[in-house]
């Protein structure tokens, strides 16, 4: 069956730290792989994208890497902050045929809280 | 830009009522989504039009649920009449195509009671 994986339990890290979520997923082939971020009671805010034929990508603080042969994206916050606490959610966007409309799936999230 | 607009931001409703949510999506983009949020879960697809036109409705209880977006641009969400699972936030996507390659932009939702 087709499943994408986020670690269920809370990841809780000191201020300053790096913070590192993992995103793996089962019978999908990606065109691209997102990340966004979601705060309590708004809609999820887009931050990274990473294509399949990508291997890292980076935006200030925050890197993705994207691993194709183990079905993986790890997600990366450098020198974090209580700032970033808030729930990750990693996003499939598949392709539904060869030119065709896109579809984007989400992983149930992994909630991050940065303590000062 | 303005963004992604919804709108109730809250609805309690008794199961078996009817409700309807409205979404204006960024100006320009083709591509409209609406999303279910049950708590602890990620969003799941509900129905994504082009245009004024359905691309995928297959996650949508159609016996229950109806959407439509007449001429392009706004969209409204119907569930009529609400179960008590029905208990979401209910999401509102665009995007300029009909792929993601700029990332989707999100509403802040309508959070759904039913009770």
């Amino acid at each position: 069956s087709q499943k994408i994986e986020q670690n269920s339990e809370a990841l809780n890290i000191q201020e300053g730290k790096t913070a590192t979520l993992t995103c793996n997923y089962t019978n999908y082939s990606p065109a691209y792989l997102q990340w966004y971020r979601q705060d309590p009671g708004r809609g999820p805010v887009f931050l990274l994208l990473i294509r399949e034929n990508e291997k890292e990508k980076r935006k200030e603080r925050l890197k993705v890497t994207f691993d194709t042969t183990l079905k993986q994206s790890l997600f990366h916050i450098t020198a974090s902050q209580p700032a970033d606490s808030a729930t990750y959610l990693c996003a499939l966007d598949i392709e539904r045929f060869s030119g065709g409309y896109n579809k984007l799936i989400f992983g149930a999230g992994t909630r991050l809280a940065v303590h000062p | 830009e303005a963004g992604v607009a919804q709108s109730p931001r809250y609805k309690i409703i008794e199961k078996r009522q009817s409700v309807a949510f409205w979404c204006n999506p960024i100006s320009g983009h083709a591509t409209l989504y609406w999303y279910q949020q049950i708590l602890g879960q990620g969003p799941k697809l509900l129905i994504q039009f082009q245009n004024n036109g359905v691309v995928d409705d297959s996650q949508l209880p159609k016996d229950r649920f109806s959407a439509e977006r007449l001429k392009g641009v706004d969209s409204t969400l119907k569930i009529q009449p609400a179960k008590l699972e029905d208990s979401a936030v209910y999401l509102c996507a665009s995007t300029p195509g009909m792929e993601g390659s700029y990332g989707y932009t999100f509403g802040s939702g309508t959070r759904l009671t039913v009770v």
